[in-house]
């Protein structure tokens, strides 16, 4: 139980351009979502925390209108990245926990390429 | 700022040695904590962790780890490593106060010669 899964695994976009990944909970119902960067050989950053059916609460530094989440059901949450540039380019996790745990659920990342 | 150090950036065992790996965080009031492991090319599992009770945590694979409040650490140890133990291990903590919110350690790269 408790699997959480990413799409895309891998996605390539050009500079300019936006890219949307999903990540889903496919067994439990998911409250909360986390999305996290990773940059190589780095620990994961928090980005932000989105709870189903309201705003995203974003991380000092992150900009909330170039990361677009939206967690519109329990099982669903998406980043969306605007008008993308090769600085973009990063390993994206998200998470996810159900209301009555602390613990967290990690889905398999996606690996963002801008070009 | 609440945060967690792991020192070990690199660690280089031959199997069968012995492992801790060193987590401190700078938090007073409860938490919870977590090992973490990535695999090359896979995404992180859950080794192991603390909500309360006991200290000493055993998790998959052999692993263990306990929490020593007074010295706000959590290491992680196994009695003998395998090459299949290489991956980047990571320590995280969750904060009672922020609610749900993890704080990740940057990461101890473990490298097993077979």
């Amino acid at each position: 139980g408790a699997v959480v899964s990413q799409h895309p695994s891998r996605v390539i976009c050009k500079s300019g351009t936006s890219v949307k990944i999903e990540c889903r909970s496919l067994d439990f119902q998911a409250t909360t979502m986390f999305w996290y960067r990773q940059f190589p050989k780095q620990s994961l950053m928090l980005m932000a925390t989105s709870n189903e059916g309201s705003k995203a609460t974003y991380e000092q530094g992150v900009e909330k209108d170039k990361f677009l989440i939206n967690h519109a059901s329990l099982t669903l949450s998406t980043l969306t990245v605007t008008s993308a540039h090769p600085e973009d380019s990063s390993f994206y996790i998200c998470s996810a926990r159900t209301q009555d745990s602390y613990e967290q659920y990690f889905g398999p990342g996606t690996r963002l390429t801008v070009t | 700022a609440q945060s967690v150090s792991q020192h070990n950036h690199h660690v280089i065992l031959s199997e069968a040695a012995s492992l801790e790996l060193g987590c401190n965080y700078s938090y007073g009031g409860t938490v919870n904590l977590f090992w973490y492991v990535q695999y090359p090319g896979q995404h992180l599992q859950l080794l192991l962790k603390y909500f309360s009770g006991d200290p000493l945590v055993k998790g998959i694979k052999g692993f263990e780890a306990e929490f020593i409040k007074s010295k706000f650490s959590f290491n992680l140890r196994k009695p003998s490593v395998q090459w299949s133990d290489t991956a980047e291990y990571f320590c995280a903590v969750n904060l009672y106060s922020s609610a749900s919110k993890i704080i990740f350690g940057s990461g101890t790269r473990l490298s097993i010669r077979p």
